[in-house]
Formats: structure tokens, sequence, C-alpha cells
């Protein structure tokens, strides 16, 4: 039964396309998170949602829009995608900030 | 903000011997210093954490030390196997819902 998951794992698309990634854990916890990571391996938070309510919003581009409709999910849609957006995407979880992080298996979004 | 830094970048040990990543941070208000594991192609796990009123914590062949004054803390790993080979994240977080700030990583090979 898995605690994080998320959905598509892989996700390969052209330049300008619409792109949605879903998140959801199973775990009761109260915040959420996305966080990239670049071909360098450097994670970086993006977004943080503590009981469906926006904590942080790293310097991201307004083209990502996260949405959490109840605290177990957290959802990512990407408009207008670009070559730099590629990446892997990890969803995570914690009972409260900063605590431990329950990551997802992560998406690679690969932009041509 | 906080900026974590991490060195090395690459480490090669022989199996058996030890192994040192050390990690500084830049906010002296960060009182909350995880380490994370990323094994190839895997989610981030946490393997040990430590809070700024402890100097010193172990776990089995896992130990972190601490030192507010230098702002610096140190994974160590004891009789290295090959399954400790990964990227090794040292991270750096103030309580009451802060973010957690990862350092760039430090790739382990065990070699056997």
């Amino acid at each position: 039964d898995t605690a994080v998951s998320q959905t598509p794992k892989y996700l390969v698309t052209q330049m300008g396309n619409d792109k949605s990634i879903k998140c959801e854990q199973n775990l009761g916890h109260d915040t959420m998170y996305w966080y990239k990571q670049d071909s360098k391996k450097f994670l970086k938070i993006m977004f943080s949602y503590n009981n469906k309510e926006l904590i942080i919003n790293e310097t991201v581009p307004n083209r990502f829009s996260p949405k959490s409709p109840d605290k177990a999910h957290l959802n990512l849609h990407i408009n207008s995608l670009e070559l730099g957006d590629s990446a892997v995407y990890f969803c995570a979880s914690s009972q409260r900030m900063p605590e431990k992080l329950f990551f997802g298996s992560g998406t690679q979004l690969s932009v041509l | 903000g906080e900026n974590v830094e991490q060195h090395p970048s690459t480490l090669s040990v022989q199996e058996g011997d030890s192994a040192v990543i050390k990690c500084t941070y830049s906010d002296s208000a960060s009182n909350y210093f995880p380490w994370y594991k990323q094994e190839l192609g895997k989610r981030p796990q946490l393997i040990i954490d430590i809070r700024s009123n402890v100097g010193e914590k172990k776990d089995q062949r896992i130990a972190v030390t601490l030192n507010k004054t230098a702002k610096h803390f140190s994974l160590h790993i004891t009789e290295t196997q090959p399954e400790d080979s990964a990227v090794y994240f040292c991270a750096a977080s103030k309580t009451s819902y802060d973010k957690v700030i990862f350092g760039p990583g430090t790739s382990l090979s065990v070699i056997p």
C-alpha cells in the first residue's frame, strides 16, 4: 500500500503543451509539497500546502499551478511547457513542517 | 534565505571503510537537519535527522554530528557496504512551517 503515490511515472510531451501530475497520500499528513529535481540531482522546493492552504510558493513561473482539492491530494498543472521544464518532479508529504518528508516515486517529465 | 553547501560532491570508498560527508548552513536560526539517501532511479528517503539541541546522534552504522557555533554538520557511515552507494543529501530548516532546503548532494560509491 503506497504511502505517497503520483501519476504518471513518465511524461513525454512537446513544447507548448499543457500537462498535469497527480499526487495522493494515505498517511493522514497535513502538509504536501512539490519538489523539482534537475539533471544535476539538485532538489528544490516549489510549493507547499498545509490543510489545502498554500504555505510556500517559491520563485516558480506562473505557468506552474498547484491545486489541493483536499489534504490528501496535491496536483500540479503546467501550462505552455518549455524545454527547461524537463526534470523529475517529486510529490512529498509530512505530518507538519518541517518533519520527515515522505516522497512519491517521482514523475520524469521530458519536454521535446 | 538559507543556503546549504555540501562536500564532497563525489566520494569513492572501499567496502568496509568509513565515509564522511560534510555540510554547512548559513542561517543561524536553522535547527532541524535531516539527511536523505537517494538510490539510483528511486525516491529520496530519510535516513537520520538531528535537532539543534543535540550534538550527535547514531543509528547503527550511521551517525550525524552538529556544530552549531560553526554552522556545520556531518554524516558518518562506518563499515560501508555496496548497498550504501547512493546520492546523499543534507538539508536544513527552521521549525514552525519552514521549508527544508537541500544541499546539492554527494554521490557515494562503495567499491566491493
